[in-house]
C-alpha cells in the first residue's frame, strides 16, 4: 500500500522568499511521486514527477523536488515565491505500474506581498 | 491539447434526486479515472477505465454510483438517490498509461440541498 504525509497543512511566505513544502511517503514498491497544484475551483495541474530517474526533479514555474530514499521524503521547493503561487499543493504517490494515485491532505500556501 | 473537459462545473440538487456528470478526456488517452474530493481533503480514487472496460471500483463507490465509458471516449458518472454526504468535487483525469501522468479536468462540484 502507498500513502503520503504532508507535514504542514498551511505555509505562509513573503513574496520573493523561498518556499519549502514537506512530504514523506510510504510505499511497498518502488514509488512514482508527484506534486500537483490546485488553484481555487480548478482542477489539479502537474508540477513535477519522479519515476526512478534523477533524484532532483525540476518542474514547471521554477519548482523542484528532491527524492531521498533514505528519508522517504520528497520535499518541494522554490527559491523565490510569487503571488501566483498561492494555491493548494498535493504530494501524490503511486506504485510503479499502478494507476491509482494516493494523495496527501494538501498544503495551503499563502504569499504575503 | 484541449485538456480534460467536465460538465457541468457545478450541480445543485435536492436530496434524493439523480445526477449525471460527463467527462471528455484528452482525445488520444486510453485511460480515464474518477476521483472525489471533499472540502479540505485530497482527492480519493473512485474508479478507472482502460478504453471502455471498467477495471476497478473503489469501496467508496456505493451501489448508488455507476460509471460508464461506452465507446472508450467520454465517460459519465451517475449518482442515484443523492445523499448529503455526496456533496463533493468530482474530478476526472485521463492518461496514456503508466508511467505517463494523469491530467485532470476542472471538476464538477455537487451540492446537495
Amino acid at each position: 500500500a502507498q500513502s503520503v504525509t504532508q507535514l504542514d497543512s498551511h505555509v505562509s511566505v513573503s513574496e520573493g522568499t523561498p518556499v519549502l513544502l514537506r512530504c514523506n511517503y510510504s510505499s511497498s514498491y518502488s514509488p512514482s511521486l508527484f506534486w500537483y497544484v490546485q488553484h481555487p475551483n480548478k482542477g489539479l495541474q502537474l508540477l513535477l514527477k519522479y519515476t526512478s530517474a534523477a533524484t532532483l526533479v525540476k518542474g514547471i514555474n521554477g519548482f523542484e523536488a528532491e527524492f531521498k530514499k533514505s528519508e522517504t521524503s520528497f520535499h518541494l521547493t522554490k527559491p523565490s515565491a510569487h503571488m501566483s503561487d498561492a494555491a493548494e499543493y498535493f504530494c501524490v504517490v503511486s506504485a510503479t505500474n499502478d494507476y491509482k494515485l494516493s494523495f496527501g491532505a494538501g498544503t495551503t500556501v499563502t504569499v504575503r506581498a | 491539447d484541449t485538456g480534460v473537459s467536465q460538465d457541468p462545473r457545478h450541480k445543485i440538487t435536492k436530496r434524493g434526486q439523480n445526477v449525471t456528470f460527463r467527462c471528455d478526456p484528452i482525445s488520444e488517452h486510453n485511460r480515464l479515472y474518477w476521483y472525489r474530493q471533499t472540502l479540505g481533503q485530497g482527492p480519493e480514487f473512485l474508479t478507472y477505465f482502460q478504453n471502455e472496460a471498467q477495471l476497478e471500483k473503489s469501496r467508496l463507490l456505493s451501489d448508488r454510483f455507476s460509471a460508464e465509458r461506452p465507446k472508450g471516449s467520454f465517460s459519465t458518472l451517475e449518482i442515484q438517490r443523492t445523499e448529503q454526504g455526496d456533496s463533493a468535487m468530482y474530478l476526472c483525469a485521463s492518461s496514456l498509461g503508466d508511467p505517463q501522468p494523469q491530467h485532470f479536468g476542472d471538476g464538477t462540484r455537487l451540492s446537495i440541498l
